[in-house]
């Protein structure tokens, strides 16, 4: 069975500071994907990431870059110079990959970050 | 971003009533699915849709609950005798483009069922 666990319940950071959001994941597949998605408070479940399981190359898409690590099954989020408007729920989810495209993802329990000015 | 939309954006209704949440997903879009996230909790899979069909469903989608796609755009979940537990934002995404496989499931903004 697949599990996505996200220790940190909620962080605190002022504006500025780098802030890394930590996801640990458990599956018995080898081809898997990995996701981040943002809820802001309106509620709505934003994409941010997808990455495969053979793709261990970090990304960097503006302020936000992604470290996939294998070895450790894990995939941590890290904002740099956080602003107010960061201010969400982050998730991080998982899905086992075995059809084209259509399978179900395992979230993890969230991160709340808040971000202060 | 390809928008899937969902009506009602809140739903009150009284335990032992039906309820049918609506989504109209992209239109390419070959997979469909509900997810359900109860306040400040983490967000949980129903159940995905596939080809008129239900492709996979979790231990929380019993009986009570039942998902159709009459008219090949509008995808609606209904819940037949509701309970307090219930009560959650319901999300419909969809996923898997005719043109493109892609692995990304994109949100609809949610349904708040409130059941009192």
């Amino acid at each position: 069975a697949q599990k996505v666990t996200q220790a940190q319940t909620e962080i605190s950071v002022v504006e500025k500071e780098d802030v890394t959001l930590d996801c640990v994941y458990e599956t018995r597949d080898t081809t898997y994907y990995l996701f981040w998605y943002k809820q802001p408070p309106s509620g709505e479940l934003v994409f941010l990431i997808r990455r495969n399981s053979f793709d261990e190359q970090n990304e960097i898409s503006g302020r936000y870059s992604w470290n996939f690590q294998k070895s450790t099954s894990s995939f941590n989020f890290t904002i740099t110079a956080s602003q107010v408007v960061d201010s969400a729920v982050y998730f991080c989810a998982l899905s086992e990959a075995y059809d084209n495209a259509g399978n179900m993802l395992t979230f993890g329990g969230g991160t709340r970050l808040m971000v202060k000015p | 971003e390809p928008e899937v939309t969902q009506t009602p954006s809140h739903q009150v209704t009284q335990m032992g009533q039906e309820v049918i949440l609506r989504c109209v997903p992209i239109s390419n879009h070959l997979y469909f699915y509900w997810y359900r996230q109860i306040l400040g909790q983490k967000v949980e899979f129903l159940v995905s849709f596939y080809n008129n069909e239900i492709s996979e469903k979790s231990e929380i989608f019993d009986d009570q609950f039942s998902v159709e796609r009459p008219d090949g755009s509008n995808f609606t979940l209904k819940i037949r005798s509701t309970k307090l537990e219930d009560s959650a934002m319901y999300f419909c995404a969809a996923g898997g483009d005719r043109r493109e496989p892609t692995y990304e499931q994109y949100f609809g903004p949610g349904t708040r069922l409130t059941v009192t």
